[in-house]
């Protein structure tokens, strides 16, 4: 366990579903990310929250919605994705000034169908 | 950031000593070199990092030449758990949340 936790660790949904992800850290971190990594590729960043609010959005579809209640908590809402679509879902979390990085959930294996 | 460059994949032996090398030629004086790896299927996780001194933790050792323009990461006995891409990453620290950049990295196999 690396402290960023992740569910579901593995979704199938259909092009019409509504799905959310979840991740979780207890680190005392104060900025949160996401990324995807579809196969054979490098990972691409999404989003970035810093306090709570979304500071970057790397034009990432509309059908992609982050969300961050908190600083513990941040979400992925997916809604009629494509198959194109299907990748890992990694959320990362750091420490403004901590040098030591991301810490890195262990990712969602996402299928869409 | 700057730009870094690996080889794509490289091979060691169980037992030896896997030097990954590391280009980032255009890497300015504030930035420090980070590496990760990533186990197949898994998140990336943290190795070391260093800006200018070479740096040693019980993972691992960093060595960074003395222009900074390039780096190697050597995992001093490799095992079979060690087979993973391994992704250097050149990053400022701006004190706010910044975007860490992966390339291709590089696929290190370990075999018996």
């Amino acid at each position: 366990e690396t402290g960023v936790t992740q569910t579901p660790r593995h979704l199938v949904m259909g092009m019409t579903n509504k799905k959310s992800l979840k991740c979780e850290q207890h680190l005392g971190h104060n900025a949160m990310y996401w990324y995807k990594q579809s196969a054979k590729k490098p990972l691409e960043l999404m989003f970035v929250y810093s306090l709570e609010e979304r500071v970057e959005n790397n034009s990432v579809p509309s059908r992609f919605s982050p969300e961050c209640p908190n600083s513990s908590h941040l979400f992925l809402h997916l809604h009629t994705l494509q198959p194109e679509d299907s990748a890992l879902y990694l959320c990362a979390s750091s420490r403004f000034g901590q040098l030591y990085g991301y810490t890195f959930g262990s990712g969602t294996r996402l299928t869409v169908v | 950031d700057a730009k870094t460059t690996q080889p794509p994949s490289m091979d060691c032996a169980e037992g030896r000593a896997a030097n990954l090398p590391c280009n980032h030629s255009t890497i300015s004086g504030n930035e420090y070199v980070y590496w990760y790896r990533q186990i197949h299927s898994q998140g990336p996780q943290y190795i070391i990092h260093g800006l200018k001194n070479n740096e040693t933790n019980e993972m691992a050792s960093l060595i960074i030449t003395e222009d900074r323009k390039s780096s190697t990461l050597i995992l001093p006995h490799a095992t079979l758990r060690d087979t993973a891409v391994y992704y250097c990453i050149v990053r400022s620290d701006t004190g706010t949340a910044s975007k860490l950049t992966f390339g291709t990295g590089t696929r290190l196999q370990v075999t018996l």
